[in-house]
């Protein structure tokens, strides 16, 4: 495709279940990016992936979170044992991965709703 | 730790209008900085990038301006329109190690007719 691409759109889940949300990148791009924006807020960053390796996991809330990228093109965000406060949007983007230099491209995120 | 502070934190302006958006960063040590726009329950649009080597890029009626020693950049909206309205928010890459972006918490633009 021509961006990049997540699903679900959306997602309303009860607190305690496990959720993965999927995110597709801009082909040919090695780097991908996962953020979560709350509602009035910034995005902040949760991982970096440069290929299938986890170059930055920093912003990892907790050990519920957890993300894969297996063949380094797509990616899956994991969460665990759902909790309210993880209500949120989440965001992936990708880029050509030249470090510092490039453009990340956004997708139209994943709307996260936990009762 | 890098912050990074846009004000204002909205702004409502008559169409034809030019304006413009501040945001200010706290370490001067960046790879790049990045404009982008966000339309109500949409993801982010990038609009322009300017490299920690450059001062100002140019698109269209937008002009941004990075000033890295004041720790500052500025997005200029030249004969604003209604289509202009949505949140715009600035955010950087700091040098030493990781690729993260580091967003502001955006300023939320309203362009009346």
């Amino acid at each position: 495709g021509a961006g990049v691409s997540q699903t679900p759109s959306n997602k309303v889940t009860e607190k305690g279940k496990y959720v993965e949300l999927r995110c597709d990148p801009i082909s040919g791009h090695t780097a991908l990016y996962w953020y979560r924006q709350s509602l009035g807020q910034g995005p902040e960053f949760l991982i970096y992936f440069q290929g299938t390796g986890a170059a930055d996991d920093s912003g990892l809330p907790n050990d519920r979170f957890f993300a894969v990228r297996p063949e380094g093109s797509v990616s899956t965000l994991k969460i665990q044992r759902t909790e309210r406060g993880d209500s949120a949007v989440y965001l992936c983007a990708s880029s050509l991965g030249v470090q510092g230099s490039e453009t990340q491209y956004f997708g139209p995120g994943t709307r996260l709703l936990v009762l | 730790k890098q912050e990074v502070t846009q004000i204002p934190a909205a702004l409502s302006v008559p169409e034809g209008e030019n304006l413009v958006l501040n945001c200010s960063f706290t370490d001067s040590a960046i790879y790049n900085l990045q404009w982008f726009r966000q339309d109500p329950g949409k993801g982010l649009t990038s609009l322009l990038l300017i490299q920690s080597s450059q001062r100002e890029q140019t698109s269209g009626r937008l002009n941004a301006s990075l000033d890295k020693s004041s720790g500052r950049s500025t997005l200029y909206i030249a004969a604003s329109q209604p289509g202009d309205s949505a949140t715009y928010l600035c955010a950087l890459i700091t040098q030493g190690g990781s690729e993260k972006l580091v967003f502001g918490k955006g300023t939320k633009l309203t362009v009346n007719p």
